[in-house]
């Protein structure tokens, strides 16, 4: 049974536009959250990450959102980029835990 | 870029045969992981090491196992392989020294493609 969903699997945007994707877990453990990106025929790469002390982080053009009483989270990109088309992977741990649950993933495809 | 080399990155086999894949790793991080990605599934955990000869089942193991006899190198073995092992297989490292997941570093990935 899958703890961590991403409902949407895809998701188009025009460019300059904002993205927003969302993910949603059930085990009330998980405390650490993590957002990768992948490129086909590549691997994954860490994008950003969000602790269960916050209720946002942000690094540049990207921003998560956690909001722990609904056991959701998103993830903002603005201004979308059509080098942001990828799979996108919503990802989470519990503490004492060296494993990372995995969504299926969104495809975000940045319209020009 | 986090030195992770998988070998091969693609291969054909035939339903029976073994196949072994191999990551290996130039950053002395103590946990690696072996994935697999599927449509509509995402990136599952089949197997994962703590360390030398240190390994431990992730959610679909079945038919499947590992072995870490160094640091830096870590096998994943179908012992005979079926058309459902069919997929895109991804090895991962994380320092591990933390107390708790870290963000893990993934290879470029394998197409294993089973006849």
């Amino acid at each position: 049974d899958q703890q961590v969903k991403q409902n949407s699997p895809s998701l188009s945007v025009q460019e300059g536009r904002i993205s927003i994707l969302n993910c949603d877990y059930t085990n009330s453990m998980f405390d650490y959250f993590l957002w990768y990106k992948k490129y086909p025929a590549e691997g994954p790469t860490f994008l950003i990450s969000i602790s269960s002390i916050k209720d946002k982080n942000e690094d540049g053009r990207f921003t998560v959102f956690l909001n722990k009483s609904a056991k959701h989270l998103s993830l903002h990109i603005v201004p979308s980029q059509p080098g942001d088309s990828a799979v996108y992977f919503c990802a989470a741990s519990g503490s004492n835990d060296y494993k990372l649950s995995f969504g299926a993933g969104t495809t975000v495809t940045v319209r020009a | 870029d986090a030195g992770i080399t998988q070998s091969p990155r693609h291969k054909v086999t035939e339903t029976g045969t073994p196949v072994t894949l191999r990551c290996h790793q130039t950053e002395n991080h103590r946990y690696m992981y072996w994935y697999r990605q599927d449509p509509g599934h995402g990136l599952r955990l089949i197997h994962y090491s703590y360390g030398v000869k240190d390994t431990d089942k992730g959610e679909v193991s079945d038919g499947y196992s590992v072995s870490r006899s160094k640091t830096e190198d870590f096998l994943l073995t179908l012992e005979s392989a079926t058309s459902s092992q069919t997929s895109v297989y991804f090895c991962a490292i994380s320092p591990g020294t933390s107390g708790r997941s870290d963000i893990q570093y993934f290879g470029a990935g394998t197409r294993l493609s089973v006849l």
